[in-house]
């Protein structure tokens, strides 16, 4: 069965330091990878997907961005975050039937 | 974008009573999903559904695709407290890419005792 992991599921930054969110998926091949933010329990936001290695497609301009360095590897960084930078982040994979799955979540508050 | 509108926002209920909330949009899609999410998680994958007039059940969970593709609803008989939670509708447009799927803003589910 296919599995998601993303790590690390809580962090404290102080504004200005740089993020790496990672993510992966175990027990498929070539699915499609998306970071999505929440705000306060609610209201998902899509911020990159990718539909193989290599390939992103961010939806909103902001401080983040994103890589994909191996096929079910799903990377989220900053290298300067800023306050408006936290909330709770979701990595999902996909693939067909249009059914995305979720990770458990990172938890990022920048102080 | 696309919006999906999720009612109600807030559901105050007590143990043992049904529950219904449901999702329309203007738009047609060619997939429901229903999520919910625990407090500090990610969202779990309820019921899906593919095909206009569907209708799904996973134990007191019932789900329906609407026949006119545009609404979905997704009822919970005789709730327990660990249905509390925020639930999601989710929806892909027909026609759309991989771009994922355009959610509700969710329904927090708070059961009394």
């Amino acid at each position: 069965s296919q599995t998601i992991h993303q790590w690390p599921a809580t962090l404290v930054q102080p504004v200005g330091s740089p993020l790496s969110l990672e993510c992966t998926v175990e027990g498929t091949s070539n699915p499609n990878l998306y970071w999505y933010r929440q705000a306060a329990g609610r209201g998902l936001q899509l911020l990159f997907y990718s539909v193989g290695i290599g390939q992103i497609s961010s939806e909103v301009p902001q401080n983040l961005s994103a890589s994909r360095p191996q096929d079910r590897q799903f990377i989220l960084s900053s290298k300067k975050l800023l306050l408006s930078d936290s909330g709770f982040y979701l990595c999902a994979w996909g693939q067909g039937q249009n059914t995305i799955y979720f990770g458990e979540g990172s938890w990022l508050t920048v102080v | 974008g696309q919006q999906l509108n999720q009612s109600p926002q807030s559901m105050f209920i007590q143990e043992g009573e049904d529950v219904s909330m449901n999702c329309t949009s203007s738009s047609i899609f060619n997939t429901w999903l229903w999520y919910k999410q625990d407090p500090g998680e990610g969202p779990v994958l309820l019921i899906a559904l593919y095909k206009a007039g569907e209708l799904t059940s996973n134990g007191r969970l019932t789900a329906q695709f609407g026949i006119t593709r545009k609404d979905s609803f997704l009822n919970i008989s005789a709730s327990i407290p660990s249905d509390v939670g925020i639930y999601f509708c989710a929806g892909h447009l027909l026609g759309g890419g991989a771009d994922g799927l355009t959610f509700g803003k969710g329904t927090h589910l708070i059961i009394q005792p």
